[in-house]
């Protein structure tokens, strides 16, 4: 079955550093990849998507690119913020079948800790 | 505007009660979906709706485990006889179309449950 791996955490960085949280994924048919973000205290937001293969999204200096190749979607950002401190999960959405309904299925989260 | 509301927010269940979880989604969301997430984990899919009706019912877990959403709008989640293992945050989520798979989830705060 359809599966979304990313790196486990916590990561904890400084202020201002570069960030990548991996993730790979397997999918029989050719999905949707999304990123989506869980700040202290609230619900899960959507941070950014691409829909099909070389897509770039990006949002609050977030991005990430769909790359069948490697069945990857890499989360980076070149500084981050200590506002940027929350959970972040990948997941994906595939469009094998009509039935499929875009039910997402999620990695397991990583926790990204950024300090002053 | 008003977002996915999900209430109660907290739940505290004897083992063997039965709960009911309300989701309020976005107004005019036709699609509608339930996740489970336990503890350091991320959501896995309970349900789908469209409008009223219960398209996917794959990811409940048991048959304790019953959704509906009878006026295309405010769905519930119902478990029975509640066990240890259902203790968990259920996220519900809701978009604007019939769920395809490019489509952006817009989740609810959770209903966090605990079972002693």
């Amino acid at each position: 079955g359809d599966s979304v791996t990313q790196m486990e955490g916590p990561v904890t960085l400084s202020e201002e550093a570069f960030l990548t949280i991996n993730c790979t994924y397997t999918a029989t048919g050719y999905p949707s990849l999304f990123w989506y973000v869980q700040y202290p205290g609230e619900g899960l937001q959507l941070l950014l998507k691409a829909t099909k293969a070389d897509d770039k999204g990006s949002n609050k200096g977030f991005e990430a690119t769909y790359r069948k190749e490697t069945t990857s979607f890499h989360l980076e950002k070149g500084s981050v913020q200590v506002s940027d401190s929350a959970v972040y999960f990948c997941a994906l959405s595939d469009r094998r079948t009509t039935d499929s309904w875009g039910k997402l299925q999620f990695g397991a989260g990583t926790q990204v800790v950024v300090t002053p | 505007g008003a977002g996915v509301s999900q209430s109660p927010r907290y739940k505290v269940a004897k083992r063997g009660q039965d709960v009911a979880l309300r989701c309020d989604p976005i107004s005019g969301h036709v699609s509608l979906f339930w996740y489970q997430q336990a503890l350091g984990q991320g959501p896995e899919f309970l349900t789908y709706f469209q409008n009223e009706a219960q398209l996917d019912k794959s990811g409940l877990p048991s048959d304790r485990f019953f959704a509906e959403r009878p006026e295309g709008s405010v769905s519930t989640l119902k478990i029975q006889r509640t066990q240890q293992e259902d203790s968990a945050v259920y996220l519900c989520a809701s978009s604007t179309s019939v769920g395809g798979p490019w489509e952006t989830q817009y989740f609810g705060p959770g209903t966090r449950l605990l079972v002693l």
